[in-house]
């Protein structure tokens, strides 16, 4: 299996511009996240869903942010407008289930960076 | 969700054996612990994860007490490579969200 794929691996954008990063999970995963990191802020968990559906989206920091995922295999996070306080590593993780505990499997990442 | 306390960072040298303990206090009945370790420019990468007593891998082993309120993550023979950020959190099975906290980072000097 692949792994987690996330694109693009780096991203460079004005203010004001659209960003969609995309992740997909690895195949049979029910569960998939997506995460931020910043050096102040750490790994913060943004939104996460079960089986295409939205689950928990307090991490979500405003209106400007917005995650799909319209199947079982593609997902989307949405920043519009992206503003400098943006930047930052964003991860896409995913689940699978029937284990004892939670396994998150980690993509390799998008650094975005916002001008 | 139990909150994790964990040294902020570690120093060690090349062939030594490093203990990394978590304190977990308010762990409850059904979580699992589960260490991550994250490289520069890289996810999180499960490590290893227990229930309780000792649970071994080919890269490291968990030692968590009777009353599960810590656990220690041990190393041995760190090389170089080994240098990274290590995270200890707990959770229950099936799909609930982890909370990671700022992890231990680990340097391993030659």
């Amino acid at each position: 299996d692949a792994g987690v794929i996330q694109s693009p691996r780096h991203e460079v954008t004005e203010m004001g511009q659209e960003v969609t990063l995309r992740c997909k999970p690895i195949s049979g995963h029910n569960s998939l996240f997506w995460y931020r990191q910043t050096m102040m802020r750490g790994l913060e968990l943004l939104i996460y869903f079960n089986n295409n559906v939205p689950i928990d989206d307090s991490g979500m920091p405003e209106d400007r942010f917005s995650a799909k995922m319209p199947n079982a295999s593609f997902s989307t996070l949405k920043i519009q407008p992206s503003e400098p306080r943006d930047s930052a590593v964003y991860f896409c993780a995913s689940l699978t289930p029937g284990l004892a505990a939670d396994t998150q499997y980690f993509g390799p990442g998008t650094r975005l960076t916002v001008l | 969700l139990a909150k994790t306390t964990q040294p902020i960072s570690m120093d060690s040298y090349e062939g030594q054996e490093v203990n990394i303990t978590c304190s977990h206090n308010n762990i409850a009945t059904n979580d699992y612990i589960t260490w991550y370790q994250q490289f520069p420019s890289q996810g999180p990468r499960f490590i290893i994860q227990g229930y309780k007593t000792k649970v071994t891998n080919e890269v490291a082993s968990l030692f968590i007490p009777a009353d599960r309120k810590s656990s220690t993550l041990s190393l041995p023979r760190v090389s170089l490579s080994d240098t990274a950020v290590y995270y200890c959190l707990v959770g229950k099975g099936g799909y609930n969200k982890l909370i990671f906290g700022a992890g231990t980072r680990l340097a391993v000097h030659p």
